[in-house]
């Protein structure tokens, strides 16, 4: 298994321009989330999903989107972006039915200049 | 609504010597309770958790956690620090009858051990 994965490591993004960061676990986990981590701030979660079709928003959703359109995978969306959208993202599933533990990707770090 | 505090930013601690990183947590339900570690440059790895049973929780590479409900607190311990467990703790915890399916985590703690 590779476990979670995420693409690309690094990015630089230019403000005002959209990318899409792509996560795809092989897991076979129905639940999925989205976290910036910026320092100090640990982490917050952006958007989940608990299963293919179904998202719903985190604690900082603005300025993003998501879709669920498969099991394995759960890109997001940036739109126009904002320096404030400078941080390192990280990518997570687990099981439902009481499997608590998260898996986390290795994160993708973005720059907004 | 759930939240998590981590009062220490750093800890610093020889090797050999105990190590403990506190967290605190408030939940209006059951606590779910998990402890997360962050090396360089990498994701988070999932050290250990409480759902329900026993207060003391074992976990990954020897670290241990006690649920402490009167005090709301769940703080991270060993026995024995070594260099290789510096890096980055994350608690974090999930209100298990109200809280959705969000995990809400702490702003992490610095562990530096010095040979």
């Amino acid at each position: 298994n590779a476990g979670v994965t995420q693409t690309p490591k690094f990015h630089i993004l230019k403000i005002g321009q959209s990318m899409t960061l792509q996560c795809t676990q092989d897991m076979n986990h129905n639940y999925m989330y989205w976290y910036r981590q910026d320092p100090g701030m640990g982490l917050k979660l952006i958007y989940y999903s608990v299963g293919a079709g179904i998202t719903d928003k985190g604690e900082v959703p603005n300025g993003y989107n998501v879709s669920r359109s498969t099991t394995e995978d759960f890109p997001l969306r940036l739109e126009l972006a904002a320096p404030s959208q400078t941080s390192v993202y990280f990518c997570a599933s687990r099981f439902g039915g009481g499997q608590e533990t998260q898996y986390f990707g290795p994160g993708t770090r973005l720059l907004v200049l | 609504a759930q939240s998590v505090a981590q009062p220490e930013d750093q800890v610093n601690v020889a090797e050999g010597n105990p190590l403990t990183v506190k967290c605190t947590y408030s939940v209006s339900g059951n606590p779910y309770l998990f402890w997360y570690v962050q090396y360089p440059n990498r994701g988070l790895q999932f050290l250990l958790k409480y759902i329900t049973g026993d207060n003391l929780v074992k976990g990954s590479y020897g670290f241990e956690a006690e649920f402490n409900k009167s005090q709301t607190s769940f703080h991270l311990k060993k026995p024995s620090a070594l260099v290789s467990d510096s890096a980055l703790y994350f608690c974090a915890v999930r209100d298990g009858d109200t809280g959705g399916f969000k995990t809400i985590f702490g702003a992490g703690t610095r562990l530096f051990v010095k040979a």
